[in-house]
């Protein structure tokens, strides 16, 4: 089992739907960080948590240490926000783990 | 916020030979910098972890006289790919951390390497 896993692994939404995208972890963490990889490769910096919540524009994080999980929201989903999402956990060392990603399509 | 870049964005060489890619914090003096490869559909695994003028230490499984790395200043690595193998293709991505109150890394574009 990974130490981090995210689902869905993939996720097909229609434009203007709300999206949750899920990240639980096993390990002890200092920080869980999102990221946004589009289809080019670039890694986009979402957002770096250690608790509460988050937003930025359409984008909310949340996380909950002692339940170890933390969730993804885009509110009025856009095409234009098809990517791969991925959550990272900072354990110990300064050292990520990734979770798989989540692979989301917004269509038009 | 920081900004961190790759240099080249793509790289085609031929088997045999070697490629270098470099990693640039721009607009901060970065303490660590991480190199990262991914391949398609897959998460990024870490290759290894360079600190400023010492030697960078490797994660299992990485062979570090095929990946050398080479940390020369607090704002510049390079990731030299030697005798490079069709299999060395993917995409290597690295990031700077900065460690000046809350701890975040910085990931750069990424580097696509196709050996023919």
């Amino acid at each position: 089992k990974n130490e981090v896993e995210q689902s869905p692994q993939n996720l097909t939404a229609q434009e203007g739907e709300f999206i949750t995208i899920n990240c639980s972890y096993s390990v002890g963490i200092s920080a869980l960080h999102w990221l946004q990889q589009h289809p080019g490769g670039g890694i986009v910096s979402l957002f770096m948590l250690s608790s509460g919540k988050k937003k930025h524009g359409r984008l909310i994080a949340t996380i909950n240490i002692q339940e170890k999980h933390s969730s993804l929201h885009i509110t009025a989903s856009h095409p234009r926000d098809s990517a791969v999402y991925i959550c990272a956990v900072l354990s110990g060392t300064y050292k990520y783990i990734f979770g798989t990603g989540t692979r989301l399509k917004v269509l038009a | 916020g920081a900004v961190v870049s790759q240099h080249p964005s793509w790289v085609i060489c031929k088997s045999g030979t070697s490629v270098k890619i470099e990693c640039r914090s721009l607009d901060f003096q970065a303490t660590t910098m991480f190199w990262y490869r991914q391949f398609p559909k897959q998460s990024l695994m870490l290759m290894a972890t360079s600190n400023e003028g010492s030697k960078a230490t490797y994660e299992q499984g990485v062979e570090k006289d095929k990946f050398l790395i080479n940390h020369a200043s607090l704002t510049l690595s390079t990731l030299t790919v030697t005798s490079a193998h069709p299999e060395d293709s993917s995409f290597y991505i690295c990031s700077a951390d900065n460690r000046q109150g809350i701890y975040e890394q910085y990931f750069g574009p990424g580097t696509r390497l196709t050996v023919t």
